[in-house]
């Protein structure tokens, strides 16, 4: 099965510009999670998905952050305006079990860089 | 509050030898899930192994090993006779329901492997 696709892979964006990262997960997986990690830092929670309802969003760092996941299928996150603490890399995670019995499929996450 | 601690945050090992990484955890809870990750060059992170919290035998698979402890709240990771395509960032990590009905994944810093021939 294909695994959970992040696109961008990398993105450049200027303090002030506005980002939208996207998050394929994998087909049937209702569990949708984004999680991030600025330099230096651990990897953390950013918010959970069920279906095209947010479960969790208590990680979210504050109010530019936006994430939709209309139909319960890909995932968006946009950053509007990006200041420079959002630079980081962005993972999305997908599971079919909340528990994680299987394990979170990760994606490659993208790098984004705000300048 | 959870915390999940790698000391070691670089191991350098020649190719054949076996290595350990280290995972300390931190949680009030009972009922919680540890996991090891691995995050090749390309950047994923790869699931390696889930243990819950009830589950203290060890496990082997391979040339992998994990040793859960709860005494000690520790989860090691053992890699038999290294290769270098097990050069990477290993990161160990510990889930626990949250308030909101959700499971998140509190990571450690990570250990970066690196196997050399």
């Amino acid at each position: 099965e294909a695994g959970v696709t992040q696109f961008p892979s990398h993105s450049v964006i200027e303090k002030g510009q506005t980002v939208t990262l996207r998050c394929d997960p994998i087909s049937g997986h209702d569990n949708l999670y984004w999680y991030r990690r600025v330099m230096g830092k651990e990897i953390k929670f950013l918010l959970h998905f069920v279906k095209e309802s947010k479960q969790d969003e208590s990680g979210m760092p504050n109010n530019r952050f936006l994430a939709e996941r209309t139909g319960g299928t890909y995932s968006t996150l946009k950053v509007q305006p990006a200041e420079l603490e959002d630079s980081g890399v962005y993972f999305c995670a997908s599971s079919s079990n909340i528990v994680g019995i299987y394990g979170y499929t990760f994606g490659s996450g993208t790098r984004l860089t705000v300048v | 509050a959870q915390k999940v601690t790698q000391a070691q945050t670089e191991i350098s090992v020649v190719e054949k030898e076996d290595v350990t990484l280290d995972c300390v955890y931190e949680t009030r809870d009972t009922t919680y899930y540890l996991f090891w990750y691995k995050q090749p060059p390309s950047g994923e992170l790869v699931f390696l192994i889930r243990r819950n919290s009830f589950d203290e035998q060890n496990e082997i698979s391979g040339r992998y090993s994990w040793n859960f402890q709860k005494s000690t709240s520790s989860f090691n990771f053992t890699i038999t006779a290294s290769q270098v395509v097990d050069s990477a960032v290993y990161f160990c990590a510990l889930s626990r329901l949250s308030g909101a009905g959700s499971y998140q994944l509190t990571f450690g810093k990570g250990t970066k492997l690196s196997v050399i021939p």
